[in-house]
């Protein structure tokens, strides 16, 4: 298994432009998030989903978008760049068995610097 | 409101000496945590949960529900034990986390 997979490494963007961060996993989990990890802030939840066509918002929801179409992938969308998006964003999976056991599987990252 | 508080930004130890690194929550149900850890140029990944009661690197953490704590500790400090730690809550029933701020750890040789 691949785990949870995140495209690009690396990304610049000019403030106003548009892109989407890619997210994929391969253990069939129903449960993936989007985060932002920023020096002295930890890492802070954009947004979540439960199951293919199922999204939420999380802490910081403002200036991103996101869709489940599969139970595999997980796109957020940039819709419009700023220099506060500058970061680098995780994307997780998770699985929950019997409601109690629960563990979450991070991507490599995506380091956005947004100029 | 769920908050997760790491007290120290920055840790740093000698080999062999103790560590413990602070983990305080804000939470009125029953709460699940966790440790993560992000080694240079690695992924973050999970550490030990509560639930478990484990040893995991020789590290062992226990929750303390009167203190809301949960402490990360470990007798011997190693050099591989640098890295980049965080406390999370996991809120009851749900499928996210509450991360709280970090500490960097260092151990110097």
């Amino acid at each position: 298994n691949a785990g949870v997979t995140q495209t690009p490494k690396f990304q610049v963007l000019k403030t106003g432009q548009s892109m989407t961060l890619q997210c994929a996993q391969d253990m069939n989990h129903e449960y993936m998030s989007w985060y932002r990890q920023d020096p002295g802030m930890g890492l802070r939840l954009i947004h979540y989903s439960v199951g293919a066509g199922i999204t939420d918002q999380g802490e910081v929801p403002n200036g991103y978008n996101v869709s489940r179409s599969t139970t595999e992938d997980f796109p957020l969308r940039l819709l419009s760049a700023a220099p506060s998006q500058t970061s680098v964003y995780f994307c997780a999976s998770s699985y929950s068995w019997q409601g109690r056991t629960y563990e979450q599987y991070f991507g490599p990252g995506t380091r956005l610097t947004v100029t | 409101a769920q908050r997760v508080t790491q007290p120290e930004k920055l840790l740093s130890v000698f080999k062999g000496a103790p560590v413990e690194l602070k983990c305080n929550y804000s939470y009125s149900g029953s709460p699940e945590l966790f440790w993560y850890v992000q080694y240079s140029r690695q992924r973050l990944q999970l550490l030990l949960r509560h639930i478990s009661r484990e040893s995991i690197k020789g590290f062992t953490a226990d929750l303390n529900k009167g203190e809301t704590s949960f402490h990360l500790k470990k007798p011997f400090a190693q050099e591989e034990d640098s890295a980049m730690y965080y406390c999370a809550l996991r809120i009851q029933g749900a499928q996210k986390l509450v991360f709280g701020q970090g500490t960097r750890l260092t151990i110097n040789p």
